[in-house]
C-alpha cells in the first residue's frame, strides 16, 4: 500500500518568514496530493491540492510543488501569519478521500 | 461548509461493550470514510463505502465493522471496545470519478473514550 512521510514533524518560524513542509510517497499509482490545516480540536480542513498532471499550484501565500519523478510533493507558506499555526498534514491518494496521510507538522508561527 | 455531522461528538465507555457511531450527510456523496486520528500518527483509514452496501477495509480495520443502508448514513461499530480503540474518529466524504471531483470533507470527529 501508499506510504507517505512528513518532514518536519515540527516547525517553528517567526511572523513573516516561509515554512516550507515535504512529504514523500511511495506509490506511482497515486495521483491526487492535498493538503489539510487542522487547528486545536478542529476538523481537518481542505487549504490547496494539487494532481499529478500539474507540477505547482499557487492560491495566495501558499503553493505546492510535486515531483513526480521523485515521488515528493512539497507546501510552501510564504509570509507567515500567527493565524497559520495549525498542524498541517499531506496526503496521498488515487482517489480524493481514501487517501493516506503524513503524520503531521506541527507549525508554529511567533509574531 | 460541506453537509456532514457525526454523531455522538463525545463518548466513554466501558472495555467489552459495543460502540457505534454515525455518519450523516447531506451532500448525496458517493464516498464516505471512516479515519481515527491519534498522536504521532496522523489519520488513519478504517473502513470506506464506494456506494450502499459497498464498503472495503481501510489500513487498520481489525476491530472495527461498518454498514452503510443508505447514501447518507455510514455506520461505523466497535463490537467489544478495547482501551486501544481510544481515539478521536473522523467521518469524511467525497465525490469522485464521472464528471465531479471534490476533496474529502471531514465531519467535526468523535472522541471515544474506552475505560
Amino acid at each position: 500500500g501508499e506510504n507517505v512521510e512528513q518532514h518536519p514533524s515540527t516547525l517553528s518560524v517567526q511572523e513573516g518568514d516561509s515554512a516550507v513542509i515535504k512529504c514523500t510517497y511511495s506509490d506511482s499509482a497515486s495521483n491526487y496530493f492535498p493538503w489539510y490545516k487542522q487547528e486545536l480540536g478542529k476538523r481537518p480542513q481542505l487549504i490547496i491540492d494539487i494532481r499529478s498532471n500539474v507540477g505547482e499550484k499557487k492560491d495566495q501565500r501558499i503553493a505546492v510543488t510535486l515531483n513526480k519523478t521523485a515521488k515528493h510533493f512539497s507546501l510552501h507558506i510564504t509570509e507567515t501569519q500567527p493565524e497559520d499555526s495549525a498542524v498541517y498534514f499531506c496526503a496521498a491518494s488515487v482517489n480524493a478521500g481514501k487517501s493516506t496521510f503524513g503524520d503531521g507538522t506541527t507549525l508554529t508561527v511567533k509574531p | 461548509d460541506a453537509g456532514i455531522t457525526q454523531s455522538p461528538r463525545h463518548k466513554v465507555t466501558e472495555t467489552g461493550t459495543p460502540v457505534t457511531l454515525r455518519c450523516h450527510q447531506t451532500e448525496n456523496h458517493r464516498y464516505m470514510y471512516w479515519y481515527r486520528q491519534d498522536p504521532g500518527h496522523g489519520l488513519r483509514l478504517i473502513h470506506y463505502s464506494y456506494g450502499v452496501k459497498d464498503t472495503d477495509k481501510g489500513e487498520v480495520s481489525d476491530g472495527y465493522s461498518v454498514s452503510r443502508s443508505k447514501t447518507e448514513d455510514f455506520l461505523l461499530t466497535l463490537e467489544s471496545a478495547t482501551s486501544s480503540q481510544t481515539s478521536v474518529y473522523f467521518c469524511a466524504i467525497s465525490e469522485w470519478g464521472g464528471q465531479t471531483n471534490t476533496e474529502a470533507f471531514f465531519g467535526q470527529g468523535t472522541r471515544l473514550t474506552v475505560v
